[in-house]
């Protein structure tokens, strides 16, 4: 089974801080990746996406992927407590819609 | 502005009483889903829709319906509701190689 896997946390950072939130995926077919924050209650709203190996960054967000080790991760520089959500880690095979999302890593940024 | 807009936002019923959540988008976005997120288990997809009148199971199929008549519109249906379908749901959209645009969600509760 095609599987996102991600450590549930909570990982905490101190605020100003990067935090590092990791995601691997089972299937080497998978062509996209995307970076959801999901505050309680609400609906996850897209951060990051990627496609090719390496590094994107957008602002205070870096993205990073290895499709050799089928890893993707997600940096968060200076990290502020606004910041503090859960994060959901989603990939895409080639050729398809069919998302398959992790169970989401919860930040906790510290003041 | 474009959006995924589900209805109601909170719902609570009894068990046996038919309910449909709507869910509508104005982006002309082919494909849409139905997922639910509960504790510990993350984001399920319960169906999906890849076009009009194109509809397949995903993950948590089991006691739930939807219908694609309108490109705009994914319904989706429970005809006999039970507690163990008290859960947030959230219904999105994608197309056109966007990444995937989710509702507000409805908080459901079943007694």
């Amino acid at each position: 089974q095609k599987e996102v896997e991600q450590n549930s946390g909570p990982l905490s950072v101190p605020e100003g801080a990067i935090a590092s939130l990791n995601c691997t995926y089972s299937d080497r077919g998978s062509q996209s990746f995307f970076w959801y924050r999901q505050y309680s209650g609400k609906s996850p709203e897209l951060i990051m996406f990627i496609y090719s190996n390496g590094d994107k960054e957008d602002g205070r967000f870096t993205a990073q992927l290895n499709k050799a080790s089928q890893y993707v991760s997600l940096l968060i520089r200076d990290s502020q407590p606004s910041d503090s959500a859960t994060y959901l880690c989603a990939s895409m095979p080639a050729g398809t819609y069919k998302y398959i999302f992790g169970t989401g890593t919860r930040l906790k940024v510290l003041a | 502005e474009a959006q995924v807009t589900q209805n109601p936002r909170y719902l609570i019923t009894v068990t046996g009483k038919k309910l449909t959540v709507t869910c509508s988008q104005n982006m002309n976005h082919e494909y849409m889903s139905w997922y639910r997120q509960d504790p510990g288990l993350g984001l399920r997809q319960i169906y999906y829709s890849m076009n009009v009148e194109v509809t397949d199971k995903g993950d948590v199929p089991e006691g739930y319906k939807v219908s694609r008549k309108e490109k705009r519109n994914f319904p989706l249906i429970l005809e006999s509701p039970s507690p163990n379908q008290t859960s947030l749901y959230f219904c999105a959209s994608t197309g056109g190689g966007s990444p995937l645009h989710f509702g507000n969600g409805t908080r459901l509760t079943v007694t």
